[in-house]
């Protein structure tokens, strides 16, 4: 079984709809991440949160938060999505701070 | 402003030869280096690192070579097989500063082994 799981693993959806991503792990890794790459500019950090009581903002934080329901649980989700959220999201853990990270499978979002 | 680049959107090469991806940094602040590698439809994995105390680090056909004057890091795979057909992430980070810890990629090269 994978490690890091997401789901869904592809998800279409119209502009102004409420999306929640999922993502899961066996590691037991206290840090876990969401990132999402889009062609040509590789992966971009949009939350990060080192325990449960822990969540902070990445780079592209702004229309988007997260949930940390449980160590091996962090949510992210779009409030109200738009087109240019059209991305591959890809959530990642590590147990330390020289970041190793281990990827989930990514979720492929199209925003129409 | 790109912390860490990757200058070469792609780079193809033929099977048994060398593979060279380079990768250009700016933050003097970063000490700690990555590289991942992605195949489609799966997330990234991790291949090799180097700590800004070495300037080289080997694991079997994959080698990381560090110039922290230069800022540049550059992965090696020798020889290359068409299995390493893959993009390849170059990832910074600074421990005690510079990223708060957290990992700034590269935009990637696409690497073509070519049997």
């Amino acid at each position: 079984d994978a490690d890091v799981t997401q789901t869904p693993r592809n998800r279409i959806t119209k502009t102004g709809k409420r999306i929640m991503l999922e993502c899961s792990q066996t590691k037991g890794h206290d840090r876990m991440y969401w990132y999402r790459q889009d062609p040509g500019l590789g992966l971009r950090l949009i939350y990060y949160s080192f325990d449960v009581k822990d969540i902070n903002k990445g780079e592209i934080s702004d229309g988007y938060s997260v949930s940390r329901q449980a160590q091996a649980k962090f949510s992210l989700s779009l409030e109200s999505a738009i087109p240019n959220q059209t991305a591959l999201y890809f959530c990642a853990t590590s147990d330390d701070e020289w970041n190793e990270q281990f990827f989930g499978p990514g979720t492929r979002l199209t925003v129409l | 402003d790109q912390q860490v680049k990757q200058n070469s959107p792609s780079l193809s090469v033929q099977e048994g030869r060398i593979s060279i991806l380079n990768c250009d940094y700016t933050n003097s602040m970063f000490d700690y280096f990555l590289w991942y590698k992605k195949y489609p439809a799966e997330g990234p994995t991790f291949l090799i690192s180097i700590s800004s105390i070495k300037d080289k680090n080997e694991d079997g056909r994959f080698t990381v070579f560090l110039n922290k004057s230069a800022k540049h890091l550059s992965l090696h795979i020798v020889p290359s097989q068409p299995g390493d057909s893959a993009v390849y992430f170059c990832a910074a980070t600074g421990v005690y500063g510079g990223s708060q810890g957290n990992l700034i990629f590269g935009k990637g090269t696409k690497l073509s082994v070519k049997p």
